[in-house]
C-alpha cells in the first residue's frame, strides 16, 4: 500500500523560496501506474491543486501558480519535491502531496498534511 | 480555465436523512469528476472517481451521479461519522488541470 509523507521547513520568509519534499513509501515512483501532485490548503479555506509530474518528467501545472513553481524527482530516494519562489502570506497553507492513479483523474492516496507559514 | 460550482456551501442535517451535493461545471468534463470527504485536520479522503465510481472501502450509503456539466454526491442515510467538508474535484483533460469545488460543510442539524 502506497503511502506518503510530507517534509520541510514550517516557516518561510516572504520573497524567499518554500521546499518541500514528498516521500513515497510501500511502492515505487519510477511506477508508471501513478502520477504525482501537490495540492495546497490555506487555513480554514478549500483545496487548490498546483501541480503533477510523473517520473519521466511530464508536468502539469495550475496556471495561477506556474510562473513560481518547479517540481522535480529523486527516483534513487524515491522522493518528489516541490519548489515555489517569491513567497508572500498568501502562501500560507497546509500543503499535501499525492498520487494520481494512471487513467482515475483523482487524488489518492494523500499524505498527511504540513502547515507552511509566511512570515517574516 | 473550466469553473466548478458547488452547491450548497453548508448544509445541515440529521442522522438518517438523505442528502445530495451538487457540483457544475462550467463546459462538459465528461465523467472527469472525483469526491472527496475531509475532517478537521485531516487530509481528504477519496469516496468516488469517475463520477459513480465508489472507492474500495467507501460504504455504500454514497455513491455519485452525473456526466457533461452536472453531478451529484449523495449520501443515502447520514451517519454521525459523515459530518464533515466535503469537496468536488475536476479535471480538464484538454488542460491537462484540476479544480476542487468550493466545499460543502456538512453539519448536524
Amino acid at each position: 500500500q502506497v503511502q506518503l509523507q510530507e517534509s520541510g521547513p514550517g516557516l518561510v520568509k516572504p520573497s524567499e523560496t518554500l521546499s518541500l519534499t514528498c516521500t513515497v513509501s510501500g511502492g515505487s515512483i519510477s511506477s508508471n501506474t501513478f502520477y504525482w501532485g501537490w495540492i495546497r490548503q490555506p487555513p480554514g479555506k478549500g483545496l487548490e491543486w498546483i501541480a503533477s509530474m510523473h517520473y519521466s518528467g511530464s508536468t502539469y501545472y495550475n496556471p495561477s501558480l506556474k510562473s513560481r513553481v518547479t517540481l522535480s524527482v529523486d527516483t534513487s530516494k524515491n522522493q518528489f519535491s516541490l519548489r515555489l519562489r517569491s513567497v508572500t502570506a498568501a502562501d500560507t497553507a497546509v500543503y499535501y502531496c499525492a498520487g494520481l492513479p494512471f487513467g482515475a483523474a483523482m487524488f489518492d492516496p494523500w499524505g498527511q498534511g504540513t502547515l507552511v507559514t509566511v512570515s517574516s | 480555465d473550466i469553473r466548478m460550482t458547488q452547491s450548497p456551501s453548508t448544509l445541515s442535517a440529521s442522522v438518517g436523512d438523505r442528502v445530495t451535493i451538487s457540483c457544475r461545471a462550467s463546459q462538459s468534463i465528461s465523467r472527469w469528476l472525483a469526491w472527496y470527504q475531509q475532517k478537521p485536520g485531516k487530509a481528504p479522503k477519496l469516496l468516488i472517481y469517475k463520477a459513480s465510481s465508489l472507492e474500495s472501502g467507501v460504504p455504500s450509503r454514497f455513491s455519485g451521479s452525473g456526466s457533461g456539466t452536472e453531478f451529484t454526491l449523495t449520501i443515502s442515510s447520514l451517519q454521525p461519522d459523515d459530518f464533515a467538508t466535503y469537496y468536488c474535484q475536476l479535471y480538464d483533460n484538454d488542460s491537462p488541470t484540476y479544480t476542487f469545488g468550493q466545499g460543502t460543510r456538512l453539519e448536524i442539524k
